[in-house]
């Protein structure tokens, strides 16, 4: 079965730093992977996604992500964090002819200044 | 365009009570979802509807039904709520059904049940 973990429940580094979240996933083909942003009291919105080719994918607000085959993770980084990247990331794994995302439990990144 | 919109954004039950939550999409997509989000727990998919006319069960639907109105509307109606049903629901909605297509959010009804 398809499962996302995210090992880190929360993280706080300071304005200016890099950031990392990690995500790993479980499948047996290749999966479509996804990160979302959720903002406090705000929906989901999709911050990058990779289906397939370049494994280093370019997302919005300055997000990057790796897709590494051999160690099924897909790692979002950011080179300089901003206080408005304060939000919670959510990984998620899809699949061809599956019509359903399955999540994983997040990571609340908070930013001091 | 408005995108996703859920109506209520907030609502108190008491045990035993019924309500139905709205959603909607002006995207002309054939599929959508209904997820609630607990803490620690990420997002879990409750029942989606792949298109119009078609619904199925997704990780976590009992105590809960659906309806797909038409092509826009998808409402999630709880018959007898529950404490356990306190949780953030969102709906979302994709242009096909398979895992590629990207899922847009509404902002979710943050639900309450005493």
């Amino acid at each position: 079965a398809q499962s996302v973990t995210q090992p880190d429940i929360h993280i706080t580094v300071s304005e200016g730093a890099s950031l990392e979240l990690r995500c790993n996933y479980s499948y047996g083909a290749t999966p479509y992977l996804f990160w979302y942003v959720q903002s406090p009291g705000q929906g989901l919105q999709l911050l990058l996604k990779y289906f397939s080719g370049d494994t280093l994918v370019q997302g919005i607000k300055g997000f990057e992500a790796e897709f590494k085959r051999s160690q099924s993770s897909f790692n979002l980084r950011k080179p300089s964090v901003h206080w408005s990247d304060a939000a919670e990331y959510f990984c998620a794994v899809g699949a061809r002819g599956y019509n359903k995302l399955i999540f994983g439990a997040g990571t609340r990144l908070a930013v001091h200044p | 365009n408005a995108g996703v919109t859920q109506t209520p954004k907030f609502q108190v039950l008491k045990t035993g009570q019924s309500m139905t939550l709205q959603c909607a999409q002006d995207m002309n997509h054939n599929s959508m979802y209904w997820y609630r989000q607990d803490p620690g727990m990420g997002l879990r998919l409750i029942y989606y509807s792949a298109s119009e006319g078609t619904t199925d069960k997704g990780e976590v639907p009992n105590g809960y039904n659906v309806s797909r109105l038409n092509k826009r509307e998808f409402s999630l109606r709880l018959e007898s709520a529950a404490p356990s049903q306190t949780s953030v629901y969102f709906c979302a909605s994709s242009a096909g059904t398979s895992g590629h297509n990207e899922q847009f959010f509404g902002p979710g009804t943050r639900l309450t049940v005493l």
